[in-house]
């Protein structure tokens, strides 16, 4: 069945480093999504990417969507201590279905 | 905060107990979610509910029984649960129009523990 694919699993920085996420799909995704889940809460809507090649920021977060539409990255530039959390992205389902989530990054920064 | 609200929060619960997990939405939305998340499988989609009809079961036991009345509300009714059924049960909403891309808003999810 459809997947999207994360990685890393698992990413450790330190405060003020880099952070750059991956989602990827074997096939073409009309749309994909971002989400956060910080610890012990609820996963929220970050944002939404839907042209090949489109570029979003907010603030120091910046979202990519691949020319060829089937991956897409998040990088945060600077991390503080609020990015801790899991990003997830999501991709439309087939036939129908509901989105198809990753398995999540899981940053955790240290000051 | 996002208009997805979850009861009860937390619930410790034996094998043999029946409980029921409350999931209500006054986003004006039509789709309904329920998720497992759990250490091994982040974010496990169960059911699905639009329209009031149910429109995904994702292989899960007949000891989960959904419930959804109206558009707003959604139950999880439990029974008879194993302990490898402890997890975070999330609750969602989309608009309903086009399940497979819409944004799902969360609740805050129930925390279950099945001794």
């Amino acid at each position: 069945g459809q997947q999207v694919m994360q990685i890393p699993q698992y990413q450790h920085v330190q405060e003020g480093e880099d952070f750059t996420t991956y989602c990827n799909s074997s096939t073409t995704l009309s749309n994909i999504q971002w989400y956060k889940q910080r610890p012990g809460g609820h996963p929220v809507f970050l944002i939404q990417l839907v042209k090949s090649g489109e570029v979003k920021k907010q603030k120091r977060l910046t979202f990519q969507f691949g020319e060829a539409k089937k991956n897409s990255s998040l990088h945060i530039t600077a991390t503080q201590t609020t990015d801790v959390g899991t990003y997830f992205c999501a991709g439309p389902g087939q036939a129908g279905t509901a989105l198809i989530f990753g398995k999540g990054t899981t940053l955790s920064v240290s000051s | 905060e996002t208009g997805v609200t979850q009861t009860p929060r937390h619930l410790v619960m034996g094998m043999t107990n029946k409980k029921s997990l409350k999931c209500e939405q006054h986003l004006g939305h039509n789709a309904m979610y329920w998720y497992k998340q759990s250490a091994k499988k982040p974010l496990e989609l169960m059911f699905v509910y639009n329209f009031k009809e149910q429109t995904e079961n994702n292989s899960v036991p007949s000891r989960f029984s959904p419930e959804c009345p109206n558009s707003s509300h959604l139950f999880l009714h439990l029974h008879t649960l194993q302990p490898e059924d402890s997890a975070l049960y999330l609750c969602a909403s989309s608009q309903g129009r086009q399940v497979f891309q819409e944004t799902q808003y969360f609740g805050p999810g129930t925390r279950l523990l099945v001794l």
